[in-house]
């Protein structure tokens, strides 16, 4: 079975810093997609930048991008230019290619970081 | 605008009552899902439904039941079965269950308290 692991439960970053958000998996598949959710205090989760296996190219989305290490099965979450509202709990989560008895579209979660960021 | 309804935000039960949690969506997505979630566990899938009429047991789904007469909506019952039933329940939707790429659009929670 897939699982997916965050070792950081908190992290702080100045603002305007730069951070860097861990998430490692573990898998056997070879195609599969991989998301970062962003969970803030109202608690609804936001989807911030998704990953698909097949991809070598890492992806960007504006001050987020992730380091894809598909060997390494490690999927990072960088965030440029830190901002106050960046604040909240960051999930990584995998999901399979395969459809396992209809459940393709399930997603596995780790356990969250919840990042804070300083004025 | 498009989205998730979770109602109510908080919910407070006695120990042994049922209680119905609802979800409804005005996206058109045939997908929709039930995840619990506590502090240090991430999300846990309770059950989904890929077509209206259709649902399945996810990881945790003892104590709970679901149903899907409308594409729209798709209630939780937390039942007297579930023997720690306190914890924040989000439901979630997309377009359908073949898409692979399509990210989940998730409501705004419900917390649930049982006393």
């Amino acid at each position: 079975a897939q699982t997916v692991t965050q070792s950081q439960p908190e992290m702080s970053v100045q603002e305007a810093e730069t951070v860097t958000l861990s998430c490692t998996y573990d898998t056997s598949e070879s195609d599969y997609y991989l998301f970062w959710y962003k969970q803030p205090p109202s608690r609804q989760m936001i989807l911030v930048i998704r990953q698909e296996a097949y991809k070598q190219q890492n992806a960007t989305e504006n001050r987020f991008s992730v380091n894809f290490q598909k060997a390494a099965k490690s999927f990072s979450l960088k965030i440029s230019d830190s901002q106050l509202g960046d604040a909240a709990m960051y999930f990584c989560a995998y999901r399979s290619e395969t459809n396992y008895g209809g459940a393709t579209n399930k997603l596995i979660f780790g356990t969250g970081t919840l990042l804070a960021v300083q004025p | 605008d498009g989205g998730i309804t979770q109602s109510p935000k908080y919910l407070f039960r006695k120990e042994g009552q049922n209680v119905t949690l609802s979800c409804e969506q005005n996206l058109n997505h045939d997908a929709m899902y039930w995840y619990r979630q506590d502090p240090g566990q991430g999300l846990r899938l309770i059950y989904y439904s890929q077509i209206v009429n259709d649902f399945q047991k996810g990881d945790i789904a003892e104590g709970y039941s679901v149903s899907r007469e409308k594409k729209e909506s798709f209630p939780l019952t937390v039942t007297s079965a579930q023997k720690n039933p306190t914890a924040f329940y989000l439901c979630a939707s997309n377009k359908n269950w073949s898409s692979y790429n399509s990210p989940l659009h998730f409501g705004n929670g419900t917390r649930l308290t049982v006393t």
